[in-house]
């Protein structure tokens, strides 16, 4: 699994309660990105980072925020957990340079709002 | 939404037979990627083509993109019970970001 490792593996949480889910990464690669899949809609991009301290929206972003303080973790926290936002989270990391590199993926945290 | 589309949905072939999966997307892209994601785990990389590639081959995976048509297949061939999973294709477009379609679920029958 490329060294990726995403924690915890399930959570049940209740409504209106921030949680936090971690992306560790061994790989020393630049990109990180944060997606989450649900039946029908594959999977669908949240935030992503390039860099420590840079990171990016993508197209589901509203009531998700992220930061990257150090190469190897990506956090991705839900200010406030909705029942909307049940999904399974996936971390995803990429070296991107040479360019057009793939992704390489963790094996996902199951997320369940109450 | 950015994200691209695979056609069929779920696909059902008996082990031996090729299995063709569709994928069509909507933007102008720098490469398109297939992953495989078996049950409960995270994708797998499979094979990409670049966007001045026409056809890519690895193993039993053959692969074709019509840039005119925004649209790519992958062919599996000579299928077998492991192939079993679903597959995605995915788009990295040239502001860095990677777009999933909805997935072909493909099942093997022995």
């Amino acid at each position: 699994d490329a060294g990726i490792t995403q924690s915890p593996r399930h959570k049940v949480t209740e409504t209106g309660t921030p949680v936090t889910l971690r992306c560790h990464q061994t790989e020393n690669h630049r990109y990180m990105y944060w997606y989450r899949q649900d039946p029908g809609h594959g999977l669908r991009l949240i935030h992503y980072s390039y860099g420590v301290k840079d990171t990016d929206k993508g197209e589901v972003s509203d009531g998700y925020s992220v930061s990257r303080s150090k190469t190897e973790d990506f956090l991705l926290t839900l200010e406030s957990a909705t029942s909307s936002q049940t999904s399974v989270y996936f971390c995803a990391i990429s070296e991107r340079l040479p360019y057009n590199s793939p992704l390489h993926f963790g094996n996902g945290t199951r997320l369940t709002v109450t | 939404s950015q994200q691209g589309e695979e056609d069929p949905q779920a696909l059902s072939i008996q082990e031996g037979e090729n299995a063709t999966m569709n994928c069509s997307y909507k933007t102008s892209i720098n490469n398109l990627q297939w992953y495989r994601q078996n049950s409960g785990r995270g994708l797998v990389h499979l094979i990409l083509i670049r966007s001045n590639e026409r056809e890519k081959h690895s193993g039993r995976l053959r692969v074709t993109l019509d840039t005119s048509k925004k649209s790519s297949s992958l062919l599996i061939t000579a299928s077998r019970a492991a192939d079993t999973a679903s597959y995605f294709c995915a788009t990295e477009n040239t502001g860095n970001q990677f777009y999933f379609g909805t997935g072909t679920s493909l099942t093997v029958i022995p």
